[in-house]
């Protein structure tokens, strides 16, 4: 059974914390993302990146970094937590390019809190 | 990606089909049509894509118009299970230089009554 893993189910941290999600992957994808979802503004997308050490803005970057150091991790960092940055982060991968009409696998999410 | 167009929200009687309709119209000859769900709490979940002939799979089925401008996804058999926002994506399956994330639109949401 494929798996996209999330380290945290439920977050609180604190207005200045440095915070980092964690996302583990089991199927060898190449392609991997961030999202954040709000109450009508759908699922936006933060960053995502296509190889090891490699690394794409999406739409939304600003306050925030990413890390991709092993193929099957991909950790999503907050420099200095804001309230702003209270959602849910959802973390997908999907195989590489070349394999038309692939799908993404979704994490279960992260619903983070910064008070 | 193109956009899409979608209900923001829809009922459908349990055991009836569902009939979700989903606008594109500005497509182009290489995109795909995905359709998507999230059940409340959960991470969204893959359920059918097509180019341009109906496909068909356990989940659901999918009609594109032969001018592909527009798509419905058929759930056949609803169940309250299927209460859930689903969202109708557009894209080019490994376009560019590298990876292409999903871009979500708000979706609809599919109630489904006892």
């Amino acid at each position: 059974d494929v798996k996209v893993t999330q380290s945290s189910r439920y977050l609180v941290k604190r207005t200045g914390e440095k915070v980092f999600l964690e996302c583990v992957q089991d199927m060898d994808h190449e392609n991997m993302f961030w999202y954040r979802q709000d109450p009508g503004l759908g699922l936006r997308l933060i960053y995502f990146s296509y190889d090891v050490k490699m690394k794409e803005k999406g739409d939304i970057p600003e306050g925030y970094s990413v890390s991709r150091e092993k193929k099957e991790r991909f950790s999503l960092i907050l420099e200095s937590a804001s309230t702003n940055q209270t959602s849910m982060y959802l973390c997908a991968s999907r195989p590489g390019q070349g394999l038309v009409g692939t799908e993404a696998f979704f994490g279960q999410g992260t619903r983070l809190t910064v008070v | 990606d193109a956009k899409t167009t979608q209900p923001p929200s829809m009922d459908c009687a349990e055991g009836r089909a569902a009939n979700l309709p989903c606008n594109h119209s500005t497509i182009s000859g290489n995109e795909y049509v995905y359709w998507y769900r999230q059940i409340h709490s959960q991470g969204p979940q893959y359920i059918i894509h097509g180019l341009k002939n109906n496909e068909t799979n356990e989940m659901a089925s999918l009609i594109i118009t032969e001018d592909r401008k527009s798509s419905t996804l058929i759930l056949p058999h609803a169940t309250l299970r299927d209460t859930a926002v689903y969202y109708c994506i557009v894209r080019v399956p490994g376009s560019g230089g590298g990876a292409d994330g999903l871009t979500f639109g708000k979706g609809t949401h599919l109630i489904i009554q006892p």
